[in-house]
């Protein structure tokens, strides 16, 4: 069965920084795009970042460009979000979230993790 | 951006009762939308993909429907156990855009 644990979430000053993982299993990890959504508190699903399966190619949605990397281990199946420059509105349960197909770099999700909370705040 | 407009925003119904929620893309976006729903405190699970194809393990009291610009999503008979929130996901194009939800409730 498909697994995604996030972890690294926590409380953050404004212009900090923080790693985000997601441990992965039950699937060939690096066939698949990988994603990170997230979910203000109240609000709704809003796209952060892609990665292909090889992890040769990413992807940012506007608002974190520049402030975030994807990136992916294959030797342990992990997908990770670094996060810099933290501002207030990146408080949210941060997803990390698998594509349905594998070998293709699609964007339709299937499998979701628990989700790991960020906070910004000081 | 494709911009996704859910409709309607929140919805009681009773027990039995046939339910839609409409979704529209700014966009022609073919088939390429999902849908997901999501329980208070967990996270989304997908119900529908390509519009219209019923993932595994989903009951068949749920469908989708649609193409191009207009979706719907329809829950034949209301179950207790669906009461959560709907979103729709389009992944024609970058940035991966949803719908803003609609909050299913009993009456």
């Amino acid at each position: 069965e498909v697994q995604l644990l996030e972890s690294g979430g926590g409380l953050v000053q404004p212009g900090g920084s923080l790693r985000l993982s997601c441990a992965a299993s039950g699937f060939a990890f690096s066939s698949y795009a990988m994603s990170w959504v997230r979910q203000a508190p109240g609000k709704g699903l809003e796209w952060v970042s892609g990665i292909s399966g090889s992890g040769g190619t990413t992807y940012y949605a506007d608002y974190v460009k520049g402030r975030f990397t994807i990136s992916r281990d294959h030797s342990e199946n992990t997908l990770y979000l670094q996060m810099n420059s933290l501002r207030a509105e990146d408080t949210a349960v941060y997803y990390c979230v698998k594509a349905r197909k594998g070998e293709v770099i699609t964007f339709s999700f299937d499998w979701w993790g628990q989700g790991t909370l960020v906070t910004v705040s000081s | 951006d494709i911009q996704m407009t859910q409709s309607p925003s929140s919805l009681s119904a009773s027990v039995g009762d046939r339910v839609t929620i409409t979704c529209q893309a700014t966009q022609d976006i073919s088939n390429y939308l999902n849908w997901f729903q999501q329980k208070p405190g967990k996270a989304p699970k997908l119900l529908i993909y390509d519009a219209s194809n019923l993932e595994t393990g989903v009951p068949s009291r749920f469908s989708g429907g649609g193409s191009g610009t207009d979706f719907t999503f329809t829950i034949s008979s209301l179950q207790p156990e669906d009461i959560a929130t709907y979103y729709c996901q389009q992944y024609d194009g970058l940035p991966i855009t949803f719908g803003q939800g609609t909050r299913l409730e009993i009456k």
